[in-house]
C-alpha cells in the first residue's frame, strides 16, 4: 500500500512544496535498486512520468523537480512551484505489480 | 516523437464487452512492453494490465482478471484491450502507457486515453 500526504497542497507561486510517499514494505530491490516513481497528471492532460527510480530526472523535467527517500519513505519536492506545475501527483511502486498512491491535489494560491 | 493514440471507447451497457485500441508511433513497438492503466470519476490512477514486447507474457490486476485481456500486434504497431463483463465501477478514462524496455514496470510514454462509460 502507497501513501501520501498531503492529499492536498496550496502553494504560494516560487515557494516550495514537498509530497511525502510512504510504502507499506521496503521498495529495495536485490539488485539495489529501488522501484519508486513520481508521476504528475495536469488538468485535462494525460499523466507524465517525473521521476524514476527515487532520484532519477525523466528527460524534460524541470531540475526544480527533485525526489528523494529510500526503503519505504519518499519524497517528492519542488523548489519554487510555478502556475504550471499545478495537478496531482502520484507516487508509484513497481517492485510488485505496479500500484498508485492515493494522490496529491497541488493548486496555487 | 512517441505518440500513443487510443480509440474505440464509448458507453456500454453493464455485463457487456467493448474492445479498445492503442495506435503507436514514433518508436519501434515491438521492442517495448506496453501496459493499460485508467482513472475512474474522482479517484486516481490505477495499473490494469501489462504485455510483454513479443506478447509472450502478461500480467493483470486482480480487479479485471479473468474479465479483461491485453494483447498486441506487432505488425501494426497496435496495442488491444478487450474488455468483458464490464461493471458500473470501469468506467473510467484508460490510458496506454509504454514501459523503456521489453519488461519494464514503469510508464515513459502515455496516450491521451479514451473514455469508457458503463451505464444502464
Amino acid at each position: 500500500v502507497m501513501t501520501q500526504t498531503p492529499l492536498s497542497l496550496s502553494v504560494t507561486p516560487g515557494q516550495p512544496a514537498s509530497i511525502s510517499c510512504r510504502s507499506s514494505q521496503s521498495l529495495l530491490h536485490g539488485g539495489g535498486r529501488t522501484y519508486l516513481y513520481w508521476y504528475l497528471q495536469r488538468p485535462g492532460q494525460s499523466p507524465q512520468l517525473l521521476i524514476y527510480e527515487v532520484s532519477n530526472r525523466f528527460s524534460g523535467v524541470p531540475d526544480r523537480f527533485s525526489g528523494s527517500g529510500s526503503g519505504t519513505d519518499f519524497t517528492l519536492k519542488i523548489s519554487r512551484v510555478e502556475a504550471e506545475d499545478v495537478g496531482d501527483y502520484y507516487c508509484m511502486q513497481s517492485l510488485h505489480l505496479p500500484t498508485f498512491g492515493q494522490g496529491t491535489k497541488v493548486e496555487i494560491k | 516523437q512517441v505518440q500513443l493514440v487510443e480509440s474505440g471507447g464509448g458507453v456500454v451497457q453493464p455485463g457487456g464487452s467493448l474492445t479498445v485500441s492503442c495506435a503507436a508511433s514514433g518508436f519501434t513497438f515491438r521492442n517495448n512492453g506496453m501496459h493499460w492503466v485508467r482513472r475512474a470519476p474522482g479517484k486516481g490512477l490505477e495499473w490494469m494490465t501489462f504485455i510483454q514486447n513479443d506478447g509472450s507474457s502478461t500480467e493483470y490486476a486482480d480487479s479485471v482478471k479473468g474479465r479483461f485481456t491485453i494483447s498486441r500486434d506487432n505488425s501494426r504497431d497496435t496495442l488491444y484491450l478487450q474488455m468483458n463483463s464490464l461493471r458500473l465501477e470501469d468506467t473510467a478514462v484508460y490510458y496506454c502507457a509504454r514501459g523503456p524496455g521489453a519488461i519494464s514496470w514503469t510508464f515513459d510514454y502515455w496516450g491521451q486515453g479514451t473514455l469508457v462509460t458503463v451505464a444502464s
